[in-house]
């Protein structure tokens, strides 16, 4: 399997302009998840989805950040407008069961987006 | 979000030595994670620990479930360089919202 794909791997752009980052989960995983990673602030989740419905989006930082979900085997996380305390790493993780079922599965992480926003 | 507190924040260590972390939270968790994180790269699970008390070994590292549920603790045996990276704990109540430490970057000295 190839694992997590995230595209683009670098995206570096000014502020206010829309950014879109895209994800392919591993095939046959039910759980889809966006997290975001700084120096300051460490790994946060900001959204999961399971079966492509959103779930838990409470980490999602403000109106400016959406994620969507068309189909199982693509996701997206937009930004608009991006301002520059949105750089970062983004993850895209995908599980097949969730995380935390006694002994079941795990969360397997892609390469992640590292975002500049000038 | 919530933070989990790790420590050390960052270990220089000779080839051949152990190495011990931990991780600690003010909520109790019933799950406890740790991954180690390459640069330029994504988290790669380590070690699941689902039970207080239990203890996980996975090749030269083992893991500890603490007591209290509010913490857990990483030892690596006989470090080697490619050990070197930083390793995160993450912890969660709910099976899917995990939070995570703040890290503990590892070198490995040859």
């Amino acid at each position: 399997d190839a694992g997590v794909i995230q595209s683009p791997r670098h995206e570096v752009t000014e502020m206010g302009q829309e950014v879109t980052l895209r994800c392919k989960p591993i095939s046959g995983h039910d759980y889809l998840f966006w997290y975001r990673q700084t120096m300051m602030r460490g790994l946060e989740l900001l959204i999961y989805f399971n079966n492509n419905v959103p779930i838990d989006d409470s980490g999602m930082p403000e109106d400016r950040f959406s994620a969507k979900m068309p189909n199982a085997s693509f996701s997206t996380l937009k930004i608009q407008p991006s301002e520059p305390r949105d750089s970062a790493v983004y993850f895209c993780a995908s599980s097949l069961l969730g995380v935390g079922l006694a002994g079941v599965d795990t969360q397997y992480f892609g390469p992640g987006t590292r975002l500049t926003v000038l | 979000g919530q933070q989990l507190n790790q420590s050390p924040q960052s270990m220089f260590i000779q080839e051949g030595e152990d190495v011990s972390m931990n991780c600690t939270s003010s909520s109790i968790f019933n799950t406890w994670l740790w991954y180690k994180q390459d640069p330029g790269e994504g988290p790669v699970l380590l070690i699941a620990l689902y039970k207080a008390g239990e203890l996980t070994s996975n090749g030269r590292l083992t893991a500890q479930f603490g007591i209290t549920r509010k913490d857990s603790f990483l030892n690596i045996s006989a470090s080697i360089p490619s050990d070197v990276g930083i390793y995160f704990c993450a912890g969660s109540n709910t099976g899917n919202q995990f939070y995570f430490g703040t890290g503990t970057s590892l070198t490995v000295i040859p």
